[in-house]
């Protein structure tokens, strides 16, 4: 299993740009969802979906859109990039299943820069 | 809401014990976690513990929650340079998706 992949790893985009962060996971989980970390403010929820065509926001959801059409993939779209939105952006997934830990696997990260 | 609060930073001498304290305000938390992140990675988990427990010790870890006081701690023994790395306390309560996630303590080792 290839776990949770991300792309790009790196990406600079100037203030207005459009673009999609890739999310995927091989792991048949049916729980997904984005952080944005940021310097002295650890991990904040962007979205997240419980499953394939259920969407919904999480604490910092402003300026960014998602969909989840299918069970693997979980896109994060910046609709008009801020410079507010530099940050690393880290999707996970894990299964819906109560088993006794209920591991978050995270993926590798995004480093995105807006200029 | 739910909020999980540590401390940004906490150094140690190599061999000594780490401890690194975490604080929730979920009555309800029903899982807890402590996770890793190493330098240019993402998170992975190190270690939970769930609510009806008081303590959790798995080799060099041990896992403390104080659940009237909602703290929880982590204790690494013997801290080697490898354990350098931005150690994250979260929570999740049984009637919840999803998982909140304190700001991370960053983990030094001093010579």
């Amino acid at each position: 299993n290839a776990g949770v992949t991300q792309t790009p790893k790196f990406q600079v985009l100037k203030t207005g740009q459009s673009m999609t962060l890739q999310c995927a996971q091989d792991m048949n989980h049916e729980y997904m969802s984005w952080y944005r970390q940021d310097p002295g403010m650890g991990l904040r929820l962007i979205h997240y979906s419980v499953g394939a065509g259920i969407t919904d926001q999480g604490e910092v959801p402003n300026g960014y859109n998602v969909s989840r059409s299918t069970t693997e993939d979980f896109p994060l779209r910046l609709l008009s990039a801020a410079p507010s939105q530099t940050s690393v952006y880290f999707c996970a997934s894990r299964s819906n299943r109560d088993r006794p830990y209920n591991e978050q696997f995270f993926g590798p990260g995004t480093r995105l820069t807006v200029l | 809401g739910e909020d999980v609060e540590q401390s940004l930073f906490l150094s140690v001498r190599e061999g000594d014990s780490s401890v690194i304290n975490c604080t929730y305000t979920d009555s309800s938390s029903t899982y807890l976690y402590w996770y890793k992140q190493e330098p240019g990675a993402g998170l992975q988990l190190l270690t939970y513990i769930f609510s009806n427990m008081d303590m959790k010790q798995d080799q060099r870890l041990t896992v403390l929650l104080n659940k009237k006081d909602k703290h929880l701690s982590l204790r690494i023994a013997d801290t080697q340079t490898g354990d350098s790395a931005i150690y994250f306390c979260a929570e999740r309560s049984s009637s919840a998706s999803k998982i909140i996630f304190g700001s991370g303590t960053r983990l030094s080792i001093r010579p």
